[in-house]
This record gives structure tokens, sequence and C-alpha cells, in this order.
């Protein structure tokens, strides 16, 4: 079964941009699915970033698209996440997502990166 | 934009039936989905397209959708079903939005 598995450094500094790579393993990227970034801050609910199809089309959260990348690569089957301009309050736990069918749920999830932004 | 409404907290008693509910203008025209996310784990989908389970997923766990009111059931509730849970429906715009979660407490 697809397996998705989120990498990326832990801590970012204010003002610089955050990089998380979501590696899918059991199953191909190019597959019809979409692919999604959502996040979560400590203690708070869950916000969603973006989406990606293999042909590299986007959409994004409209609260976010000024600052957001969603990126894939079919090569290494894995699709990527930038947030540029990051403050405090980009610090969340970041998931990766494989976003189903045209009534668009998400499963499975990885298992989710913390993302510190801080000097 | 298109809003969700949870309450922030259910209690249920062991055993018995637990209700949660999504609130939002016309929900019943949406596909609702819910996840269930325990302490420091990533959320697992729980109940698809309203009413559907995925594989795995316990046959106590059921959904229902209509008018403006989106609803999770638990039934026979266990200790293992304390999570937070969410909601979600995909709109046109931002295109997906999550519901802000209900906290599940069985006694």
């Amino acid at each position: 079964q697809v397996q998705l598995q989120e990498s990326g450094p832990g801590l970012v500094k204010p003002s610089g941009t955050l990089s998380l790579t979501c590696a899918v393993s059991g199953g191909s990227i190019s597959s019809s699915n979409w692919w999604s970034w959502v996040r979560q801050p400590p203690g708070k609910g869950l916000e969603w970033i973006g989406e990606i199809y293999h042909s590299g089309s986007t959409n994004y959260n409209p609260s976010l698209k000024s600052r957001v990348t969603i990126s894939v690569d079919k090569s290494k089957n894995q699709f990527s996440l930038k947030l540029s301009s990051v403050t405090a309050a980009d610090t969340a736990v970041y998931y990766c997502a494989r976003f189903r069918g045209p009534a668009k749920w998400f499963d499975p999830w990885g298992q989710g990166t913390l993302v510190t932004v801080s000097s | 934009s298109y809003e969700l409404t949870q309450p922030l907290s259910v209690s249920v008693a062991l055993g018995q039936t637990a209700r949660i509910t999504c609130g939002g203008n016309n929900i019943g025209s949406k596909n609702v989905h819910w996840y269930q996310q325990k302490p420091g784990q990533a959320p697992v989908l729980v109940i698809y397209r309203d009413s559907n389970r995925p594989s795995g997923i316990p046959e106590r766990f059921s959904g229902s959708n209509s008018g403006n009111t989106a609803t999770l059931t638990i039934s026979r509730a266990q200790a293992g079903d304390e999570a937070d849970y969410y909601c979600q429906v995909w709109d046109s715009s931002p295109h997906v939005v999550f519901g802000g979660g209900t906290k599940l407490t069985v006694l």
C-alpha cells in the first residue's frame, strides 16, 4: 500500500524558506491522484496548504498562495514544498498526504515532521 | 469562504454512542470526510463521502450528512476511541476546508 514520508530541516530562521520533501513508496506518484500538504500548528487544528498533480498542475490555499510553491519530481517519486518568508506563525507539524477521488479526501498521510521557525 | 463548525469537546460513557457534529451552510450538498487523530500521531481517515468506511475501520464508526449538519457516530465507544476528530470538505475556494476539531473523551 502507498506510504508517504516527509523529510527536511526541523529548524528554519525567520524570513527564510522552509523546504520539505515527501517520498512516495508502494505506488507511483504518476497515478491518477493529487498529492497534498497540510500543516498543524502546535495544539491547533489542520490547515490545507496546497496540492499538485503529476503533470505539475497546482492549487494553493489563497491565504498562503503568495509564499508557497509545490513541485513534483516523477523520477524520484516525490513531491516538495517550499514556503518563503517564514515567521513564528509557520511553526507547525507538516504532513504530506494523498488526495483521493473526485470528492477529495486525504488518505494515507505521512507521519508528519515538526518545523520550528526560530533564530 | 466556506466554514465548518464542530463542538470543541464531546464526552461519552464507555460502551455508549458518541455523536460528533459538523455544521456548514447546506453541507448536505457536499461530500464530508472524517479523520481521527490521536496525540502525537498523524490523522487517519475514518469516514469518506459522508458514510463510507475505509478498510480496517470498525463498523462502529458511521456517518451521515443532511441539511446543514454532518454527523460522525461512534457506537459502543471504547477507550481507544479517545482522540481529536476533524471533518473536511472540498469547496471551490480555498478548495479544502477543515472543521476546527472535536476532542472526544470516553468516561
